[in-house]
């Protein structure tokens, strides 16, 4: 099971600011660097944010990401329909010893 | 440009094993962690486990250990993942996916492969 927790669904309408939280752990968040991956239903996941707050090449800076504690956050600004998709944060849990991903969030553009 | 290049969907009978390949277009897959994830119809994202084929060396997740064989062939440029012991839990959408940090386990994933369709049914 998931042990990072985000809000099944967000939604604004275009040209909104939206913002989705993953909450971790000491082991989780609080130790390793957080990356955010896009998926549109039917794709393969995009990587969109890693290093906590970097962006690959080609991801526009509309997308950025933060880190406090054991909390991140994926910020959308100027939202747009092609921002509709889920969006997973990840992490590597020292405690498991594994790399884990975020339960998921469905962002909807009204 | 970086591509991964999956194997074609799989049929698998309860109880069998089935083994889904990885190639690595445009950079050798050699100096990379990479990595395997599972998405199940309609859930999230789950990694299985990794390789980094320079080092030889694995990573698995616990829920998979002792089920799953992940492996490289440095030769053809191709990865593997193998999961043995097959039920229709297992049927999922598999993905390979490169660390774009190079020989170490961050999880920067990507690029990704374009996901394999392994159904498990009798």
């Amino acid at each position: 099971q998931s042990v990072l927790t985000q809000p099944p669904s967000a939604s604004g309408t275009p040209g909104q600011r939206l913002t989705i939280s993953c909450s971790g752990s000491d082991s989780s968040i609080g130790s390793n660097s957080v990356s955010w991956f896009q998926q549109i239903p039917g794709t393969a996941p995009k990587l969109v944010i890693f290093n906590d707050n970097q962006r690959p090449s080609g991801v526009p800076d509309r997308l950025s990401g933060s880190k406090s504690g054991t909390s991140a956050s994926l910020a959308i600004s100027g939202l747009q329909s092609d921002d509709e998709a889920d969006y997973y944060c990840a992490a590597w849990d020292d405690g498991l010893d594994d790399y884990v991903f975020g339960t998921g969030t469905k962002v909807t553009v009204l | 440009q970086v591509h991964l290049v999956q194997s074609g969907a799989e049929l698998k009978k309860p109880g069998s094993s089935v083994r889904v390949s990885c190639k690595s277009s445009g950079d050798s897959l050699s100096n990379y962690a990479i990595n395997w994830v599972r998405q199940a119809p309609g859930q999230g994202l789950e990694w299985m486990g990794g390789i980094i084929p320079i080092f030889g060396t694995t990573n698995y997740a616990q829920k998979f250990q002792g089920r799953v064989t992940i492996s490289a062939d440095e030769s053809t440029n191709t990865a593997y993942m193998e999961l043995s012991t097959l039920e229709s839990g297992d049927t999922a959408v598999y993905y390979c996916a490169r660390d774009r940090a190079g020989s170490g386990w961050f999880g920067w994933l990507d690029p990704w492969g374009q996901g394999t369709l392994v159904t498990v049914s009798s």
